[in-house]
């Protein structure tokens, strides 16, 4: 079954600190794997969308990685900023039937 | 500035009740989809239209109906026979198919059954 997992379920870092999120899937066959930041009670918004054949990805602070091999991405934030405080999404594209299997977020709150 | 309206942002709708939700575009992008949002649980897709005229079911479309009669258009209806339709209803668009391509979302509509 295709299925994308996230960890942690929520988070708490202090502003300026950085932090790394985690996501295992089981997509096959993969084509694509991206990241979302969605705000409470908004729209998602694209980070970063990374093919079989890219190993790591930056859009300003954060820096997508991943592991085909291992089935592995992770987001890395650096230098956290208020406004990270959102959910971050991992979306798997499973290349056969078009579909997009999401992941059910990571919850990120910046303390000041 | 383009992208994608939802509106209303907040909707209350009383049990047996069909509501319409809407969701309209200004990106040219030729694909429409409409997404179900719930605490704790991925996006799941409702219905998806690729082009004008012609839509499909997603993976959890009983109780719902669409039409696309305009590329920049796709309301959705909450029907009286979902059972459940308290959620976050999200809808977005993209120029490629949906596996390749970017989605853009709208900014959600809340619906609350009484």
């Amino acid at each position: 079954k295709n299925q994308v997992e996230q960890s942690p379920q929520s988070l708490i870092i202090l502003e300026g600190k950085n932090c790394t999120l985690q996501c295992n899937y089981t997509v096959s066959p993969f084509s694509n794997l991206r990241w979302y930041k969605q705000d409470t009670g908004r729209g998602p918004v694209s980070l970063t969308i990374m093919t079989f054949s890219e190993n790591t990805k930056s859009n300003g602070r954060y820096t997508a990685t991943l592991d085909a091999d291992t089935k592995q991405s992770s987001l890395h934030i650096t230098a956290s900023q208020l406004s990270d405080s959102a959910s971050y999404i991992c979306v798997v594209s499973a290349y056969s039937n078009y579909q997009l299997i999401w992941g059910a977020g990571t919850k990120l709150i910046i303390k000041p | 500035d383009g992208g994608i309206t939802q509106s209303p942002k907040y909707l209350f709708r009383k049990e047996g009740q069909n509501v319409t939700l809407s969701c309209e575009q200004n990106l040219n992008h030729d694909a429409m989809y409409w997404y179900r949002q719930d605490p704790g649980q991925g996006l799941r897709l409702i219905y998806y239209s690729q082009i004008v005229n012609d839509f499909q079911k997603g993976d959890i479309a009983e109780g719902y109906s669409v039409s696309r009669e305009k590329k920049e258009s796709f309301p959705l209806t909450v029907t009286s026979a979902q059972k459940n339709p308290t959620a976050f209803y999200l809808c977005a668009s993209s120029m490629e198919p949906r596996n390749t391509g970017e989605l853009f979302f709208g900014e959600g509509s809340r619906l609350t059954v009484l």
